[in-house]
């Protein structure tokens, strides 16, 4: 039940193409769901996030897809740039003192110029 | 990444040895963590605390230990470095307010080799 199923493990687009990222979930406790983006030889850091009162969130390129009946969520990248290449995490968590991050297994994402 | 680092960046050892690797945070954030990364496996979470007199297991404690000197300092053990623990390290720091989400703040990671 604490598990968040991540995929695709990689994936290769065009520049200009919509790179879609998938994760699921079974805890039906999580309220908080963000996604971090590590680029090589740096730490993750905060992308984009969204709790499950809203059905879509949108930061610039990025875009969070939440479907709570379904317990799936996305990340999409419009108009991807080569610069997007990185490694994707989802993560899951109940807010609260004892919310601690789950972590998804990681997309590496590359975009070909 | 400047806010939270980690030493040593890289770091070869012998199977066996003591290893201890060191995180110091700027921020003023009352949590920490520790993660390791593997490739195909993500981010585990190995130890978490939430001020310095607080330490609690994650997911894959074992053959790990952690000591909070400090509100901005957190060190991990491997008492006895074994070649399965050659993995990313990463600390995190986090500013839990209330009730809201935890935005975790990542070190730039130390590249462990145990052989």
């Amino acid at each position: 039940q604490q598990q968040v199923k991540q995929s695709p493990q990689s994936l290769i687009v065009q520049k200009g193409g919509i790179p879609i990222i998938n994760c699921a979930y079974e805890n039906t406790a999580f309220d908080y769901f963000p996604w971090y983006q590590q680029f090589p030889g740096k730490g993750p850091a905060l992308l984009i996030a969204i709790r499950p009162d809203v059905s879509e969130k949108k930061e610039g390129r990025f875009t969070i897809s939440f479907n709570k009946s379904a317990k799936q969520f996305s990340l999409h990248i419009m108009d991807s740039q080569p610069g997007d290449s990185a490694t994707y995490f989802c993560a899951a968590s109940t807010t609260g003192s004892q919310g601690n991050l789950i972590f998804g297994k990681g997309t590496k994402l590359s975009v070909k110029p | 990444d400047a806010d939270v680092t980690q030493t040593p960046r890289n770091r070869i050892t012998k199977t066996g040895k003591r290893i201890m690797l060191e995180c110091s945070q700027t921020k003023g954030h009352d949590r920490m963590y520790w993660y390791r990364q593997d490739p195909g496996l993500g981010l585990r979470l190995i130890y978490y605390s939430f001020d310095v007199k607080d330490i609690n297991k994650g997911e894959i404690s074992d053959g790990y230990s952690v000591s909070r000197q400090a509100q901005a300092k957190f060190s991990l053990s491997l008492e006895s470095a074994i070649p399965n623990q050659t993995a990313l390290y990463f600390c995190a720091t986090s500013d839990w307010a209330g009730g809201s989400a935890d935005t975790q703040y990542f070190g730039p990671g130390t590249r462990l080799t145990v052989l």
